[in-house]
């Protein structure tokens, strides 16, 4: 069954580096999303990508965040200069369609220190 | 805005039935989900309706949805220890990036 891969499961990373989450979608899939987790918390959105480019995108999202989508299959969260409340899990999920079902990754544990 | 919210805690005796309640507030929803979350793990999908339906039932789930009240449940039958976890629903709108949004979660405790 196709699914949603995400990798590294876990990324320690020191405070103002810069961290690239990668996320291979279903394969004809064509809506990508990034969602984020931080510990105890509800899952919030970020960021919604479609055609290119972003579709919406939310509060959270702010400059020392970006998408990519740098071949026909990968779709990275660069986050430019962490910080320590960056920590959380990150989701990708994609869809086939606007109306269908969302499938999730199994997420990247970003640890800042 | 959206706001979805559960409750936060439920605890059930193994075999009987888990009941977890979600109430939405955005009527232009298309989907909504139920997701399942085990310590450390990712979002399992274990179930959705589509907004124009009122029952899904799929082996022993059973997802109801009164769309005049906003209110979503998800009855698990005969609940096993295996099926203690965080229990998340989410919606789906209509329009832009047709974002999820995540209710607060509800921790299932399943007790011998």
């Amino acid at each position: 069954e196709p699914e949603v891969t995400q990798t590294p499961s876990h990324q320690v990373t020191q405070m103002g580096q810069e961290v690239i989450l990668r996320c291979v979608p279903i394969s004809n899939h064509l809506y990508f999303y990034w969602y984020r987790q931080i510990l105890g918390q509800k899952v919030e959105f970020l960021v919604s990508f479609y055609n290119n480019e972003i579709s919406e995108k939310s509060e959270i999202f702010d400059d020392q965040f970006s998408v990519e989508r740098p071949d026909g299959s990968n779709f990275t969260l660069k986050i430019r200069s962490t910080k320590l409340e960056d920590s959380a899990m990150y989701f990708c999920a994609s869809r086939l369609e606007g109306n269908t079902e969302a499938f999730f990754g199994q997420g990247t544990r970003l640890t800042v220190v | 805005g959206e706001d979805v919210e559960q409750s936060l805690f439920l605890s059930v005796r193994e075999g009987d039935s888990s009941v977890i309640n979600c109430t939405y507030t955005d009527s232009s929803s298309t989907y909504l989900y139920w997701y399942k979350q085990e310590p450390g793990a990712g979002l399992q999908l274990l179930t959705y309706i589509f907004s124009n339906m009122d029952m899904k039932q799929d082996q022993r789930l059973t997802v109801l949805l009164n769309k005049k009240d906003k209110h979503l449940s998800l009855r698990i039958a005969d609940t096993q220890t295996g099926d203690s976890a965080i229990y998340f629903c989410a919606e789906q709108l209509t329009g832009g990036g047709n974002k999820l949004t995540f209710g607060t979660g509800t921790q299932l405790k399943v007790e011998l």
